[in-house]
């Protein structure tokens, strides 16, 4: 069936840095890809998406690729600051026969950023 | 502001008890659903409705219910709690199923459930 992974956390971080959080999925047919971001006490927000290979989501500094021929979506900034620390989590859309509009997540990655 | 708003946001209950989580939405929005959010295991569906008076279950149903007699409400019901059901329970929407798989959900703030 399909799956997301994402890896493990949390990561550590300085004022500054580079951020990259891997994620690749298994899946049939053509999902939807997402990035959530879940600040401390707070529900998720859809952070950015794509919704076919090749397509870029960006939001706030952030990106990532919809690789098809790597089955990855990993999530990417180039310089993150403290109020960017969070729980991300991985996500993509299960188009399979059930049709429920279910998403699939990943287990989140926790993000700690030092000033 | 315009989102799915979740009541209450805390909870403790004892084994036996019964409660209804409340969710609301004005943004009318077709689709709803309830997610249940526990620590290394991500997001797992619970149940959801493609519109008022039609509901279905996901992946982990057993020991809740839901009804929709209204597109902004979509209440989910515990019957009889469990410490099995402590958990972050998250409420979503989109405007339709279809587009729930295309471009995602909006969420509500959660509500924190302990069952002692």
């Amino acid at each position: 069936g399909n799956s997301v992974t994402q890896m493990e956390g949390p990561v550590t971080l300085s004022e500054e840095a580079f951020l990259t959080i891997n994620c690749t999925y298994t899946a049939t047919g053509y999902p939807s890809l997402f990035w959530y971001v879940q600040y401390p006490g707070e529900g998720l927000q859809l952070l950015l998406k794509a919704t076919k290979a090749d397509d870029k989501g960006s939001n706030k500094g952030f990106e990532a690729t919809y690789r098809k021929e790597t089955t990855s979506f990993h999530l990417e900034k180039g310089s993150v600051q403290v109020s960017d620390s969070a729980v991300y989590f991985c996500a993509l859309s299960d188009r399979g026969s059930s049709n429920t509009g279910k998403l699939i997540f990943g287990q989140g990655t926790t993000l700690q950023v030092k000033p | 502001n315009a989102g799915v708003t979740q009541t209450p946001k805390f909870q403790v209950l004892k084994t036996g008890q019964s409660m209804t989580l409340q969710c609301a939405q004005d943004m009318n929005h077709e689709y709803m659903s309830w997610y249940r959010q526990d620590p290394g295991m991500g997001l797992r569906l619970i149940h959801y409705s493609v519109g008022a008076g039609i509901t279905d279950q996901g992946e982990v149903p057993n020991g809740y219910n839901v009804s929709r007699s209204t597109t902004e409400d979509f209440p989910l019901r515990l019957l009889s709690a469990a410490p099995s059901q402590t958990s972050v329970y998250f409420c979503a929407s989109s405007a339709s199923r279809d587009r729930a798989t295309i471009y995602g959900y909006t969420f509500g703030s959660g509500t924190r459930l302990t069952v002692v």
